[in-house]
């Protein structure tokens, strides 16, 4: 089962950061939140992972608050094709397998 | 150049058939795996190879079997075509095991048992 709780969806105004929030409260320390998207029809895209620190790499950023309880996944600019299903993902240093939940539906608007 | 690919991309068979579908990674990876999506949109991991040795198996019904030629190739054989098996397929690669190496997907395989 997934460890984590997502919105079911969210929107945003073309051009204006996306914060798409996740909750893990029972992570544990060596497990990685890692990120996902899948835009419609398509495969799963990687976008960024972290463990306890914060990430920021060329799609997004990652903040995970210092009780390791939640996390943020800040899209600086969202874009129309940024429209799709987001999931965040808690991944256990010993298991090699992602457990993708329902994820956070994200419109963004013109 | 497409860095895991599958194919074929779409396939439609009656049930009883044997199927295969392909999977290629050219990014040097050492461990691919098997993932299914079905109509409610749940992505399950259905296997894992390392290094060609198979190291996880959710619990699939024997008429999967998947084999991998060499480390870049991964494909998965379905024998006697269920229509529950109807579903989007996904490959993917890491470049090991380890968690904090991320995977990366192929476009899927819509396969449609009639």
């Amino acid at each position: 089962d997934a460890k984590t709780t997502q919105p079911p969806s969210m929107d945003c105004a073309e051009g204006r950061a996306a914060n798409l929030p996740c909750n893990h409260s029972t992570i544990s320390g060596n497990e990685y939140v890692y990120w996902y998207r899948q835009i419609h029809s398509q495969g799963p895209q990687y976008i960024i992972h972290g463990l306890k620190n914060n990430e920021t790499n060329e799609m997004a950023s990652l903040i995970i608050t210092e009780d390791r309880k939640s996390s943020t996944l800040i899209l600086p600019h969202a874009t129309l094709r940024d429209t799709a299903v987001y999931y965040c993902i808690v991944r256990e240093d010993s298991s090699y397998k992602l457990i993708f939940g329902s994820g956070t539906r994200l419109l963004v608007r013109p | 150049d497409t860095a895991v690919s599958q194919t074929p991309k779409y396939l439609v068979t009656q049930m009883g058939n044997d199927k295969s579908i392909k999977c290629e990674q050219n990014l040097g990876h050492d461990t691919m795996y098997w993932y299914k999506q079905d109509s409610k949109k749940f992505l399950k991991i259905m296997f894992s190879y390392n290094n060609k040795e198979l190291i996880i198996n959710e619990t699939v019904p024997n008429r999967f079997s998947p084999k991998s030629p060499d480390k870049a190739h991964l494909n998965l054989h379905i024998n006697s075509l269920e229509l529950g098996d109807s579903a989007v397929y996904f490959c993917a690669s890491s470049q090991d095991m380890v968690a904090a190496r991320a995977q990366y997907f192929g476009p899927g395989t819509r396969l449609l048992v009639l």
